[in-house]
């Protein structure tokens, strides 16, 4: 069975600030997709970046960045230049490549605190 | 707004009862995904519908069933309820592998 660790509960980063955070996954696909999803206070669950593990280029979006690192099966995403609409609960997610669209499964979250 | 659509946003009811949660997916997404998102459980995949069609069950529980309509709208029903299914329930869809767009959820009170 496939599992997601987020090792840090919580972070904070001041303003205008780079902050990383931590992802590790557990597999024996060699094919599978992995996302970065942020929860802000809303609740929505909003898409923030998506890695397709046969890609060796690490995916980017904006200010967003990841670090996969596919031997290792760390995906790490990068904030740079944070802002306060950072501030959320940040989920890592896995998906096999199944051909049929498969389910996610979730890390615990980091919860992310961007302070003026 | 992710165009995926859930109703209603709030649901306040008693141990016992049973509930529908009802989800619209994007426009051409053939498949529908429901989540359950609980403070101690986090957010675990309950089941898949793709077209009409059961395609994967996560850890749904016997109480609760799900369907998909031929307009693709999904409802998921949840019965016998019980103070710990308390939770946030999500609904998301997609038209291709890879990716899942998540509505704005049903956040459930069971009192």
């Amino acid at each position: 069975a496939q599992t997601v660790t987020q090792s840090q509960p919580e972070m904070s980063v001041q303003e205008a600030e780079t902050v990383t955070l931590s992802c590790t996954y557990d597999t024996s696909e060699n094919n599978y997709y992995l996302f970065w999803y942020k929860q802000p206070p809303s609740r929505q669950m909003i898409l923030v970046i998506r890695q397709e593990a046969y890609k060796q280029q690490n995916a980017t979006e904006n200010r967003f960045s990841v670090n996969f690192q596919k031997a290792a099966k760390s995906f790490s995403l990068k904030i740079s230049d944070s802002q306060l609409g950072d501030t959320a609960m940040y989920f890592c997610a896995f998906m096999k490549h199944r051909g049929s669209q498969g389910n996610l499964i979730f890390g615990k979250g980091t919860k992310l605190s961007v302070k003026p | 707004d992710s165009g995926v659509t859930q109703t209603p946003k709030h649901l306040i009811t008693a141990t016992g009862q049973r509930v529908t949660l009802r989800c619209s997916p994007r426009s051409g997404d053939l498949s529908v995904y429901w989540y359950q998102q609980s403070l101690d459980q986090g957010l675990q995949f309950l089941i898949q519908y793709y077209n009409g069609e059961e395609r994967a069950k996560g850890n749904i529980l016997e109480r609760f069933s799900a369907q998909q309509f031929p307009d693709l709208h999904s409802e998921l029903n949840l019965s016998s309820l019980e103070l710990g299914d308390s939770a946030l329930y999500f609904c998301a869809s997609s038209r291709r592998e890879g990716e899942q767009f998540f509505g704005p959820g049903t956040r459930l009170t069971v009192l």
